[in-house]
Parts: C-alpha cells; sequence; structure tokens
C-alpha cells in the first residue's frame, strides 16, 4: 500500500497569513493526489484534484502543486473560513490512502 | 443537484453485522464508480472500497477483506455495504463518495452514517 505523510499535523496560522502543508507518497503516485477539507462534523470536501486542478467553486486563494512524491497545497491570504482540517489522498493504486490529516487553528 | 444520503447505521454488537444504503440523486448513478470511506471518532480518513460503475469491479481495503461486502443496484440508484463479523475497530463515520472513474478524485460526498460497534 502506498503510504501519505502530510506536515505538519496541526498548524497555527492568523487571518490573512499564507500557509502550506505538504504531503509525501512513500511512492510515486504521478498526479493523482488530491486535497479535501474537512470541517468539524461535515463530509470532507475536495479542493484540488490531479495535484494542481483546483475544484469547481472552490477559492482561487487555494493552489496546489507537485508530482511523483511531493506535493503541496497553499492557502494564500487565510480566510476565517479556511480554519478547519485538511488530508490529501492518492487515487493512482488502490487502496487509495488519505495523509493523517492537517489541522489548521486560528493563532 | 447531486445528492449521496447514507443509511442504516447503528449500534451493534461485535460479530454482528449491519448493511449500510447510499441513495444516489441529481446524477446518472450508472456512469460513476462509487466507494465507501470511513472516520474513526477523532481520527482520519480511512478508505474502505470501491465498485465500478457495472459492478464489474471491486476492491477493499485488507482491514475490512472477507468482512465487507460492497454492491450497488443501478435500477434503484443505490449504493450498499453489507458488514459481517464487525469489531469494536469497525466503529465509525460511513461515508459514501463518487468518483467519474477508476483513478478520479471524490467530488461529491455523503453526509455519512455513524456505525458503533461496542457490547
Amino acid at each position: 500500500d502506498i503510504q501519505m505523510t502530510q506536515s505538519p499535523s496541526s498548524l497555527s496560522a492568523s487571518v490573512g497569513d499564507r500557509v502550506t502543508i505538504t504531503c509525501r507518497a512513500s511512492q510515486s503516485v504521478s498526479s493523482y493526489l488530491h486535497w479535501y477539507q474537512q470541517m468539524p462534523g461535515k463530509a470532507p470536501k475536495l479542493l484540488i484534484y490531479g495535484a494542481s486542478s483546483l475544484q469547481s467553486g472552490v477559492p482561487s486563494r487555494f493552489s496546489g502543486s507537485g508530482s511523483g512524491t511531493d506535493f503541496t497545497l497553499t492557502i494564500n491570504s487565510l480566510q476565517p473560513e479556511d480554519f478547519a482540517t485538511y488530508y490529501c489522498q492518492q487515487s493512482y493504486s488502490a487502496p487509495y490512502t488519505f495523509g493523517q490529516g492537517t489541522k489548521l487553528e486560528i493563532k | 443537484q447531486v445528492q449521496l444520503v447514507e443509511s442504516g447505521g447503528g449500534l451493534v454488537k461485535p460479530g454482528g453485522s449491519l448493511r449500510l444504503s447510499c441513495a444516489a440523486s441529481g446524477f446518472t448513478f450508472s456512469d460513476y464508480y462509487m466507494s465507501w470511506i470511513r472516520q474513526a471518532p477523532g481520527k482520519g480518513l480511512d478508505w474502505v472500497s470501491y465498485i465500478s460503475s457495472s459492478s464489474s469491479y471491486t476492491y477493499y481495503a485488507d482491514s475490512v477483506k472477507g468482512r465487507f461486502t460492497i454492491s450497488r443496484d443501478n435500477a434503484k440508484n443505490s449504493l450498499y455495504l453489507q458488514m459481517n463479523s464487525l469489531r469494536a475497530e469497525d466503529t465509525a463515520v460511513y461515508y459514501c463518495a463518487r468518483s467519474s472513474t477508476l483513478r478520479a478524485h471524490y467530488d461529491y460526498w455523503g453526509q455519512g452514517t455513524l456505525v458503533t460497534v461496542s457490547s
């Protein structure tokens, strides 16, 4: 199975900050890497697919990059509604594993 | 609009069985792969299983292989997860989600249904 490792596991930031979350795969997943946002008590929401494509309706302050084994999710100018938990997921090879999550908290 | 609505969760004793359902609407269900993903209380997302659009292909995480069975009824726009030999570690919120192809992302998720395995 492909292991997905996110860093950091938690992050404190302020409104207006720029933050970056990284995701590393234990082997290449090409560009089959996706990012989700989850608010407490809610289902995950797709933000970025194919490593860098922005899902329809998602604000442009969210962006993704990377290929192979190393990926980043960047959020520019944090808004209050962005404080949530973020997960990466690979769909290159089943089982389609998720990272352990990064909890973004208000400083 | 696309809707996925899970049902069937509840409290079950270890070794028991439960069948989850996911009712789909707002899209052509038979065109999509469907999956189950779960989340234990306070934990991260844990991928469980997928089924192809025509039910030709299925795949399971090792942790549920041989105990869980995914199926679908395209005529009823419904996805199912039959869970047998349940263990305490199966306690989680179970989400159904759709993807357009085998390797695609999950663009819509249901709201989840809670399964609690406890004596």
